[in-house]
Parts: C-alpha cells; structure tokens; sequence
C-alpha cells in the first residue's frame, strides 16, 4: 500500500524555467510533509517542509504548496538550474513534532538541462 | 558542525551471514532513525531509536535489530542475510521533540551475494 506516491519517475526542465513535481498521498492523517533531494552515492538531503496547518512555504527559489482537500503536494523551483539536477523524494509523517517516521513517495528525477 | 556520519560505505556479504552498520548522529540530535532504500525506490522506514529505546517499528522482520548507545549513536543488525536484503541503508537523525525534520547520512551500500 503506498501511501505516498510520485506519479512521474522524470522530468526535464529547461535551465531557468520552472520545475514542478508533484506528489500524492493517501492517508488523512499526515500532518507533516517533507522534500528531499537527493545526488548519486549521497544520502537525501532536506530541502523545504510544510505542516498542514499551512498551504505554502517559500524558501528562496523553492517553494511547497500544499492542498489538502486534493491530498496533493507540489514542489517549485524557480528558476531552475543544472545542478538542480537530482533526484527529489516527497515525505510524509503523521505525528508533527512528535519525531514521526516518514513514509516516502519513489522519487522523480528531475534534468535541468543548460 | 559534522553532519550525520554512517560506516562502512560499501560492505559485501553473503547469504546467511550478519552485519553491523554504525551510524553518529548530527550534534544535538538525540533519535536514530534507519531506512532502507532499494534501487530505484523510496526509503523505506526500518526502526527509530530514542533514549536507547526502539520508538517505532516499521514492517520489518526480527532480522533488522538495533541499539542506540548513551552518546546517541546507533547501530543496525542484520541477521541471516538475504539476496533481498541488498540495499542502501540510511541512517537519518533528529530532535524526537520540536520538529520531524530528519537529517539523513551518506548511507552504507550493502550488497549480499
């Protein structure tokens, strides 16, 4: 049962345009999400968070949107630059600043190409 | 201000044998949590370690066990290895109060022939 998913395994982007990736979840209960990006042969490294008590969150050029009603997620990066290039994993955790597990989505990879 | 440490990078086994993967947590972080994370998915939750306690437990069997010692690192144990148990393990850590943010290492590869 995955509970959070990302439905595109890649994108590729354009230097300088904007990158969207998106992220789905199942369970109502989450009330903590989490981006990730991640390098070959590195571990994740955390990029931007939201609670659900919120719908956005900025923090330079990323920011997160949220819709809960859709149980939907979404990342932007803007603009977009090649060594944005990596692979982004969406997480999710049902005990906000409880220290609750996180449960991932698969990952996109995303391409920025010059 | 080092970030989250794990060790060894790279370890081969074979199956049935056991392994120990280490893992120092970020300064001031006082819970481990270990993932497994197979090729070409997402990490996957294996167990969380506070106060030298497992917390939480993810779908896992009694294979996966692990220890949190007085200064907050952790260790991961395997037993009675599989072929499917070949993975990168992440080691991520955290403040257990305050924020679910977790802090991930450069992991351990382990393959098992």
């Amino acid at each position: 049962d995955q509970q959070v998913k990302q439905n595109s395994p890649s994108l590729s982007v354009q230097e300088g345009r904007i990158s969207i990736l998106n992220c789905d979840y199942t369970n109502s209960m989450f009330d903590y999400f989490l981006w990730y990006k991640k390098y070959p042969a590195e571990g994740p490294t955390f990029l931007i968070s939201i609670s659900s008590i919120k719908d956005k969150n900025e923090d330079g050029r990323f920011t997160v949107f949220l819709n809960k009603s859709a149980k939907h997620l979404s990342l932007h990066i803007v603009p977009s630059q090649p060594g944005d290039s990596a692979v982004y994993f969406c997480a999710a955790s049902v005990s906000y600043n409880q220290g609750g597990k996180l449960i991932f989505g698969q990952g996109t990879e995303l391409s920025v190409k010059p | 201000d080092a970030g989250v440490t794990q060790s060894p990078t790279h370890l081969i086994k074979t199956r049935g044998q056991q392994v120990t993967l280490r893992c120092s947590p970020k300064s001031g972080h006082d819970t481990v949590s270990w993932y497994q994370q197979a090729l070409g998915q997402g990490p996957q939750f294996i167990f969380q370690y506070y106060e030298e306690e497992e917390r939480q437990r993810g779908n896992f069997p009694d294979r996966f066990s692990g220890h949190q010692f007085p200064n907050y690192s952790s260790e991961l144990n395997v037993n009675a290895l599989l072929l499917g148990d070949s993975a990168l393990y992440l080691c991520a850590s955290s403040l257990l109060v305050g924020t679910d943010t977790q802090y991930f290492g450069p992991g351990t590869r382990l393959t098992v022939l």
